[in-house]
């Protein structure tokens, strides 16, 4: 079972930011939060991943709360092209290699002009 | 930029006969997964490679579905023989370059192969 929860659906105005929550509260010390998304039809997407600190990229920001048991993915300027299903996965990092991504139901975001 | 590449893209089968999915996934990554996606609902999992060993295949449907990495680079997923709630997206994917050991990567999918079973 995925062992995060979102909402299963978000509306954003184009070009507001669109902030999507993430609950992970059973998260453990050595597991990342990865966030993922999937427009319709296509394979799913790397946007970001961060273990404890904030983390930013081209696409997005991560906050993770400092006790690790929610986190929020910025999207900071939203385009009708970030129309999308949006995963929230915790992920373990055993060193050498790493666990599975466990997806559940992710949130779909809908941007409308 | 580097990709993970699937075939077919699309693929539609008879219930009771057998149908392979193939995968290339990115140079040089140690780890390749194999998920099933149903309409509506986030990947499962049904296997994870470590070069050619299996390390999690718990979720394989193991009397019908079969998967190999021989040489520990292309993967191939049998079903045999097909049944209608198969229908599906196969999504591959590839992450842990080998240069990078003990690094924490994302996984890259491909596009996935629809199977619809008729």
């Amino acid at each position: 079972d995925a062992k995060t929860t979102q909402p299963p659906s978000m509306d954003c105005a184009e070009g507001r930011a669109a902030n999507l929550p993430c609950n992970h509260s059973t998260i453990s010390g050595n597991e990342y939060v990865y966030w993922y998304r999937q427009i319709h039809s296509q394979g799913p997407q790397y946007i970001i991943h961060g273990l404890k600190n904030n983390e930013t990229n081209e696409m997005a920001s991560l906050i993770i709360t400092e006790d690790r048991k929610s986190s929020t993915l910025i999207l900071p300027h939203a385009t009708l092209r970030d129309t999308a299903v949006y995963y929230c996965i915790v992920r373990v990092n055993y060193g050498g290699s790493q666990g599975n991504l466990i997806f559940g139901k992710g949130t779909k975001l809908s941007v409308k002009p | 930029e580097a990709e993970v590449a699937q075939s077919p893209r699309y693929k539609i089968t008879e219930k009771s006969q057998a149908v392979a999915f193939w995968c290339d996934p990115i140079s040089g990554h140690a780890t390749l997964y194999w998920y099933r996606q149903i309409l509506g609902q986030g990947p499962e999992l049904l296997v994870q490679f470590q070069d050619e060993s299996v390390v999690d295949d718990s979720q394989l449907p193991k009397d019908r579905f079969s998967a190999e990495r021989l040489k520990g680079v292309d993967s191939t997923l049998k079903i045999q023989p097909a049944e209608l709630g198969d229908s599906a997206m196969y999504l591959c994917a590839s992450s842990n370059p080998r240069r990078l050991q003990g690094v924490n990567t994302e996984a890259f999918f491909g596009q996935g192969t629809r199977l619809t079973v008729v």
